[in-house]
């Protein structure tokens, strides 16, 4: 079955300090994934995307994220939070072409929260 | 660019009656869109997936005819919940597949849906 697991619920983390959020996906196609950031009462933003190629990619405000295929994993890290980072991230897979039936899968998300 | 939009961003009803919501891709055009339900502190559940000039498709479980979604323009998705009940108060987030990266979902900002 095609499921997002991200273990972690919630995460405090000191201003400063560095961050990295666990996703693991189960996809029978070759994966796109995604990571989203959602303040609250808000829509989601698009942090970073994977299709293919280097499996390290940027993105936006200081975010990266690592593709391990041999672990099903798309962690998303930063290396020094700042207090304007506190949301829900989710991660996603997808596939492409965003077909029906192939929609984006979320996970349940993860509660990033910075403490001073 | 890409930006989605979404209207009304809040709005509370009676019961029995019928919410219109709009999902517009403001600078480019999506030939697919995407209705989401998000529930408090849980994540995003696929609705529906929207093309252009054609007929929606549901997901398992949720009711075509309670929710009526339009597709008439490549910029415009229409959401509508008829004959609302409390049941139904929830966040309703669409996406929009395009933007010159046409895997990417680009995410409207939500409707926050209150039913009396």
């Amino acid at each position: 079955a095609q499921s997002v697991t991200q273990p972690d619920i919630h995460i405090t983390v000191s201003e400063g300090a560095s961050l990295e959020l666990r996703c693991n996906y189960s996809y029978g196609a070759t994966p796109y994934l995604f990571w989203y950031v959602q303040s609250p009462g808000q829509g989601l933003q698009l942090l970073l995307k994977y299709f293919s190629g280097d499996t390290l990619v940027q993105g936006i405000k200081g975010f990266e994220a690592e593709f391990k295929r041999s672990q099903s994993s798309f962690n998303l890290r930063k290396p020094s939070v700042h207090w304007s980072d506190a949301a829900e991230y989710f991660c996603a897979v997808g596939a492409k072409g965003g077909q029906a039936g192939t929609a984006l899968i979320f996970g349940k998300g993860t509660t990033l929260s910075v403490s001073s | 660019g890409a930006v989605v939009s979404q209207h009304p961003s809040r709005v509370i009803c009676k019961s029995g009656t019928s919410v219109k919501i709009e999902c517009r891709s403001l600078d480019f055009q999506a030939t697919t869109m995407f209705w989401y339900r998000q529930f408090p502190k849980q994540s995003l559940m696929l609705m529906a997936t929207s093309n252009e000039g054609s007929k929606a498709t549901y997901e398992q479980g949720v009711e075509k005819d309670k929710f009526l979604i339009n597709h008439a323009s490549l910029t415009l998705s229409t959401l509508t919940v008829t004959s609302a009940h409390p049941e139904d108060s929830s966040f309703y987030i669409c996406s929009a597949l395009g933007g010159g990266a046409t895997d990417t979902q680009y995410f409207g900002p939500g409707t926050r849906l209150t039913v009396l």
